[in-house]
């Protein structure tokens, strides 16, 4: 069975600082999308970034890297310098090749970040 | 900008009531999904669909129905409320395109549903 586990249920940083979000996943398919989605108290996810199985190439953008290992079954998202406006709940997710798109969430971390 | 839009923020509901959620997209896409999100589970996915009159089960899909008679509209229909089904649901779109159905998914602000 495929599983999402993000094991961080709250973190509580101060700006400025680093803060790494944990993702781990679960699937004996070996085509399947990675996903970050970030709640902000509107309510609404914004999608992050998405990335293959095919493809363990580390992301930067801005202040947001993902480092995607596929020997520890790990997509970990690391916020540099972090801002109030971090402040959301973030939700890893994983979809396979042949499931139509169904999106499997994690249970999502709760980031706030203090002034 | 791609916008998806649920038709109530707060719904407050009594138990047997039958229950509407409606959900409209505006970017022309094939895909719509309901989920639902409650506290340390995430979200769930309870129905989707690839086209109009298509849809298919998530991993919740009990105590649930769904239509999609048009490509922009999705509703998600609570046939007997239960207080089980006080939630936060979400809808979300996605397009076919050259990603196929690996797309990022567009949600909308979401419906929080309480039934009593």
């Amino acid at each position: 069975a495929q599983k999402v586990t993000q094991a961080q249920t709250e973190i509580s940083v101060v700006e400025k600082e680093d803060v790494t979000l944990d993702c781990v996943y679960e699937t004996r398919d070996t085509t399947y999308y990675l996903f970050w989605y970030k709640q902000p108290p509107s309510g609404e996810l914004v999608f992050l970034i998405r990335r293959n199985s095919f493809d363990e190439q580390n992301e930067i953008s801005g202040r947001y890297s993902w480092n995607f290992q596929k020997s520890t079954s790990s997509f970990n998202f690391t916020i540099t310098a972090s801002q109030v406006v971090d402040s959301a709940v973030y939700f890893c997710a994983l979809t396979l090749y042949n499931q139509g798109g169904k999106l499997i969430f994690g249970q999502g971390t709760e980031l706030s970040v203090k002034p | 900008d791609v916008k998806v839009t649920q038709s109530s923020r707060y719904l407050v509901k009594r138990t047997g009531e039958k229950v509407f959620l409606e959900c409209v997209q505006d970017m022309d896409h094939e895909n719509m999904f309901w989920y639902r999100q409650d506290p340390g589970l995430g979200l769930r996915l309870i129905y989707f669909s690839y086209d109009v009159k298509m849809k298919e089960k998530g991993d919740i899909p009990e105590g649930y129905s769904v239509s999609r008679e048009k490509k922009e509209r999705f509703s998600l229909i609570l046939e007997s409320a239960s207080t089980n089904q006080t939630s936060m649901y979400l809808c979300a779109s996605s397009p076919r395109g050259s990603g196929g159905f690996y797309n990022e998914q567009f949600f909308g602000p979401g419906t929080r549903l309480t039934v009593l």
